[in-house]
């Protein structure tokens, strides 16, 4: 199995554009999790999906942040407009439930530099 | 809401020695589950370790083993025989039933020769 994929592995962007993130999950996994890394605020949980529909997005921060998963095998995360404080690096991961929680798998990440 | 502390921010460690870190949680719930996740230079997430809240035993994976504490809400992490391949951030992360991970700050090992 290849694991999470995220794409791009890098994102270099000005201010104001859009920028749209990648995940496509481990095969049979049922759960797919967004998660940003900061040097302040740690890694925080955005959104997860289950079964392709999202359950919780308490964590996006503001409506410049969407989440779709529009089937099994792919979600995006898309900002608009970006902001410098939107850098950051973004994880996706996958997970399956079976009875009881099961370890998530994690993309490489996407680092976003929002310029 | 659930809070992961995790106290130590640097742990230093000469090969072949052993290191614990601490993490405390704070939660309400009678079933979960604790991870400790690393996080080498590469930045790619792996697992290390898990226990599940309900199991009185602690969990054990080659060098690595948990002292997990249910009534005091304490899991620490030791890793024994430190190689130069632990040196990495380290996150203690919660897990209530329904998925979601809440992760600690990270303590950053290193691992000197």
């Amino acid at each position: 199995d290849a694991g999470v994929i995220q794409s791009p592995r890098h994102e270099v962007t000005e201010m104001g554009q859009e920028v749209t993130l990648r995940c496509k999950p481990i095969s049979g996994h049922d759960y797919l999790f967004w998660y940003r890394q900061t040097m302040m605020r740690g890694l925080e949980l955005l959104i997860y999906f289950n079964n392709n529909v999202p359950i919780d997005d308490s964590g996006m921060p503001e409506d410049r942040f969407s989440a779709k998963m529009p089937n099994a095998s792919f979600s995006t995360l898309k900002i608009q407009p970006s902001e410098p404080r939107d850098s950051a690096v973004y994880f996706c991961a996958s997970s399956f439930f079976a009875g009881e929680i099961n370890e998530q798998f994690f993309g490489p990440g996407t680092r976003l530099t929002v310029l | 809401a659930q809070t992961v502390t995790q106290s130590q921010p640097e742990m230093s460690v000469q090969e072949a020695e052993t290191v614990t870190l601490s993490c405390t949680y704070d939660t309400s719930e009678s079933n979960y589950y604790l991870f400790w996740y690393k996080q080498p230079p590469s930045r790619q997430m792996i697992l290390v370790i898990r226990q599940e809240a309900y199991k009185q035993q602690n969990a054990t994976e080659n060098r690595f083993s948990v002292n997990f504490q249910k009534a005091a809400k304490s899991f620490s992490l030791k890793i024994s025989d430190s190689q130069l391949g632990d040196t990495a951030m380290y996150f203690c992360a919660f897990s209530p039933s329904w998925g979601k991970l809440q992760f600690g700050a990270g303590t950053q090992v290193v691992v000197t020769p």
